[in-house]
């Protein structure tokens, strides 16, 4: 059984610090993805890596992918108010398993 | 708007009975997942189809779920004789087949389905 491990869990900074989550698995992905998700709603997809080593950036937000494609983190620079929410890495092995393996998620708060 | 779409956004049900989600789909997206989601956790994967064809399901999905996509386009997702521990929110998803590593998953708002 594939595991994603996500820290930290919960997370609460002012707003204008920079903040790191990582996800971590002993498993290899082909891909893997970061979504972000809101009370009572679906989660909504940030970014996808894919290659390892690979680094993706969306404005303040840092995405980079593992050598190895067994990790991945997202760097945020300057929290803000509106970065609030819960971060979900989840990853995709391919090779007929479609189903996408998720971490339980990072709460992140921005207090102002 | 042409995101993926669930009905109904609530469901509350007595236990024992039976209940039926809807998704609808990116139009031009030929995979549907289910996924469900209890509280403090992520996305469980249940399911998914390609086109009409039911491909995958994970061993959380009991003898009492069942999932249809009829035509290849929208799905239900039935469950009966429900149970409290049945409680949860479940979402569906879309993506569009591709070779290689990507599987771009696109969610909808999901279902929160509460059995008392």
């Amino acid at each position: 059984t594939q595991l994603l491990e996500q820290s930290p869990q919960f997370l609460s900074i002012q707003e204008g610090e920079n903040l790191t989550v990582y996800c971590n698995s002993s498993s290899v992905f082909s891909s893997l993805q970061w979504y972000r998700q809101e009370p009572g709603e679906g989660p909504v997809l940030l970014v996808t890596v894919v290659t390892g080593g690979e680094v993706k950036k969306l404005k303040r937000l840092t995405f980079q992918f593992g050598d190895a494609r067994k990790d991945s983190s997202l760097h945020i620079t300057a929290a803000q108010p509106g970065d609030t929410g819960l971060y979900l890495c989840a990853g995709f092995s391919g090779g007929g398993a479609d189903g996408l393996t998720f971490g339980k998620g990072t709460h992140l708060i921005i207090q102002p | 708007d042409t995101g993926v779409s669930q009905n109904p956004r609530h469901k509350i049900t007595k236990r024992g009975q039976n209940v039926t989600f809807r998704c609808d789909p990116i139009s031009e997206h030929n995979r549907l997942y289910w996924y469900r989601q209890t509280l403090g956790q992520g996305p469980e994967f249940l399911t998914y189809f390609q086109n009409e064809a039911q491909l995958e399901k994970s061993r959380l999905l009991s003898d009492r779920f069942s999932a249809e996509r009829p035509k290849g386009s929208f799905s239900t997702l039935e469950i009966q004789r429900t149970e409290q521990g049945d409680s949860a929110m479940y979402l569906c998803a879309s993506s569009l087949a591709t070779s290689g590593r990507y599987n771009e998953q696109f969610f909808g708002p999901g279902t929160r389905l509460t059995v008392l």
